[in-house]
């Protein structure tokens, strides 16, 4: 079964720093992979996502990530975190590439100080 | 705002009872997702409905249901409530069933609590 780890539960960064969060996925096929952002009190928001081609896709807010098949990863960065990033981000993969039946990483809670 | 609705944002209920969670998806959308998100389990795919059929199932529990109407509005009904269905629910719609590059929009949730 498909499966997604963001190992990373919490993360505390200083604003202006850049930004890596981690996800690794394990599925058969070339997966369709989203990154999701949460706020609190609010729904998800999608922030990017990868189907084929360029491995370096671009987000809204700033945010990249790029598609490493060898390692299975699906990284998210940003250059220069803003304190309006502080949210919780969820690495997704789609379970039957396209229905949109996502598998989600167990999230990754980012803090930001000033 | 996404354009997906839920209601309601909040709802308190006793173990036993049976509750309806609605969402009205995007203008369009003919296709509605639910997710559940909870401390333990994270956020699981519950089922998926297109055009009013049901068209996929995920992590689903027997005493839950769901339907999508021909105005494409879609409920979820959850029944014999036990204390581990507390958590937020929510749904998202997409114009597509599959393919493509259509996304999810995710309403805001409707946060069930059972005592």
């Amino acid at each position: 079964a498909q499966s997604v780890t963001q190992p990373d539960i919490h993360i505390t960064v200083s604003e202006g720093a850049s930004l890596e969060l981690r996800c690794n996925y394990s599925y058969g096929a070339t997966p369709y992979l989203f990154w999701y952002v949460q706020s609190p009190g609010q729904g998800l928001q999608l922030l990017l996502k990868y189907f084929s081609g360029d491995t370096l896709v671009q987000g809204i807010k700033g945010f990249e990530a790029e598609f490493k098949r060898s390692q299975s990863s699906f990284n998210l960065r940003k250059p220069s975190v803003h304190w309006s990033d502080a949210a919780e981000y969820f690495c997704a993969v789609d379970q039957d590439t396209g229905r949109r039946a996502l598998t989600f990483g167990s999230g990754t809670r980012l803090q930001v100080q000033p | 705002d996404s354009g997906v609705t839920q209601t309601p944002k909040h709802l308190i209920t006793a173990t036993g009872q049976r509750v309806t969670l609605r969402c009205s998806p995007r203008s369009g959308d003919l296709s509605v997702y639910w997710y559940q998100q909870s401390l333990d389990q994270g956020l699981q795919f519950l089922i998926q409905y297109y055009n009013g059929e049901e068209r996929a199932k995920g992590n689903i529990l027997e005493r839950f249901s769901a339907q999508q109407f021909p105005d494409l509005h879609s409920e979820l009904n959850l029944s014999s409530l036990e204390l581990g269905d507390s958590a937020l629910y929510f749904c998202a719609s997409s114009s597509r069933l599959a393919g493509g590059s259509g996304e999810l929009f995710f309403g805001e949730g409707s946060r069930l609590t059972v005592l």
